[in-house]
């Protein structure tokens, strides 16, 4: 399978920006994603970018995307505690059906 | 709207019984997947369907079967169980491929526990 990377783990405080990384190996991917866990529950999709994009703004979420090094950010401009979740990247590669997801960011927001 | 709906929430196995665990669907997807979930590990995919009467396996098969009788149903089966099968499982169901960013619809889990 593809190899998608993340960090595991993300503190922030309440109110400041949390910026998360994720590293894909399939440049053919047309769209990346990123999906919010929260505890006990299914993954639901946050956000994508589509590949011929630099960057996507959603209101406190900003997409980076350098498709040069393969690497994928998302930013949380003003941290709530409700942003407390595991947050998955994904590739989907255009050569089959299948999605691949990170490890997961467990992001932790201190009051 | 139902979504996604995974059966049951909790299990408990013991080594060598079977079980299945139910995923239905009510948005008429054709794409249906199986995942599997493990701290660290992020989401393997068990097997994934594109349709009725087509199965393909994921990376991590091994010891698990599947079946898609109709568009609704992707139920998967353990049929001796390890406690390598210890996870939380995930289906997910998709109106189009990949390519056309159609996003995954999530059930809620269902958390396995084989002693």
């Amino acid at each position: 399978g593809e190899d998608v990377e993340q960090s595991l783990f993300l503190s922030v405080r309440e109110g400041d920006s949390s910026v998360i990384n994720c590293t894909y190996t399939d440049s053919s991917s047309t769209y990346l994603y990123w999906y919010k866990q929260e505890p006990g529950a299914g993954l639901q999709l946050l956000t994508y970018i589509f590949s011929n994009m630099d960057m996507k703004q959603d209101q406190r979420l900003t997409v980076l995307l350098n498709k040069k090094d393969k690497h994928l950010s998302l930013r949380i401009a003003d941290t709530q505690t409700g942003d407390s979740a595991i947050y998955f990247c994904a590739e989907s590669p255009n050569t089959g059906n299948q999605f691949y997801f990170g490890t997961g960011t467990s992001l932790t927001v201190i009051p | 709207n139902a979504g996604v709906t995974q059966t049951p929430k909790f299990r408990i196995l013991k080594i060598g019984q079977s079980m299945t665990l139910q995923c239905t669907q009510d948005m008429n997807h054709n794409y249906m997947y199986w995942y599997r979930q493990d701290p660290g590990m992020g989401l393997k995919l068990i097997y994934y369907s594109v349709g009725a009467g087509i199965t393909d396996k994921g990376e991590v098969p091994n010891g698990y079967n599947v079946s898609r009788s109709t568009t609704e149903d992707f139920p998967l089966r353990l049929e001796l169980a390890a406690p390598s099968q210890t996870s939380v499982y995930f289906c997910a169901s998709s109106g189009k491929s990949s390519a056309t960013n159609e996003k995954l619809f999530f059930g809620s889990g269902t958390q396995l526990s084989v002693l």
